[in-house]
């Protein structure tokens, strides 16, 4: 079977720092991606990783190391309006399809 | 606004009916994936379908079905409901069927569902 693992909450202060950890066992892995969803809203693209090292957008970055089967988010100069879900997803792309699973998604608290 | 539009927005029904959710993709985007996302399973893959074809199938109930039609929109047919399927029910387009270079997914409002 596949599992992502990632932490349900963190909490963190306006400026600050946090790094979202993301673990996964999966079969046919093709690449992690990262999804923000505000309460009521629909998930949103943020980032993906299909090689090893260091994606970064703007103050988002996002990391894999495929031999760890490991990867985070990084959130820098946190806002309040970073106050949402992060969900980190593999791709399993087999013969045909694409096959999206996601994490149970982190809480992400940012307090003025 | 991602440019994926789903109908209803709201759906209430009673346990035993059928209901049918609509899903229309981006404009020339040809996949068409549905979720669904409830409070204890999270957020779940159902199917994926690639112009008009079935791609690939996730945790599919045998009472869900779901199709592509020549227009590329998608339906999602959920049938003899249960309390359980309550959740939020969201479609998202793609321009290809595989990964890609950023393999990005772009979600619809979504279509809640409460069975009751």
């Amino acid at each position: 079977g596949q599992s992502l693992e990632q932490p349900s909450e963190v909490t963190a202060v306006e400026g600050a720092i946090v790094q979202i950890n993301c673990t996964y066992q999966t079969s046919g892995f093709y690449g992690l991606s990262w999804y923000q969803q505000h309460d009521g809203g629909a998930p949103t693209f943020l980032s993906y990783n299909a090689l090893d090292g260091l994606e970064e957008t703007g103050r988002f970055s996002s990391f894999l190391s495929r031999s760890d089967s490991y990867g985070y988010l990084l959130l820098q100069e946190l806002q309040m309006k970073d106050s949402a879900s992060y969900f980190c997803a593999v791709s399993n792309v087999k013969a045909a399809g694409n096959k999206l699973t996601f994490g149970g998604g982190t809480r992400v608290l940012v307090k003025p | 606004d991602s440019g994926v539009t789903q109908t209803p927005k709201h759906l209430i029904t009673a346990t035993g009916q059928r209901v049918t959710l609509r899903c229309s993709p981006r404009s020339g985007d040809l996949s068409v994936y549905w979720y669904q996302q409830s409070l204890d399973q999270g957020l779940q893959f159902l199917i994926h379908y690639y112009n008009g074809e079935e791609r690939a199938k996730g945790n599919i109930l045998e009472r869900f079905s779901a199709q592509q039609f020549p227009d590329l929109h998608s339906e999602l047919n959920l049938s003899s409901l249960e309390l359980g399927d309550s959740a939020l029910y969201f479609c998202a387009s793609s321009v290809g069927d595989s990964g890609g270079v950023d393999n990005e997914q772009f979600f619809g409002p979504g279509t809640r569902l409460t069975v009751l």
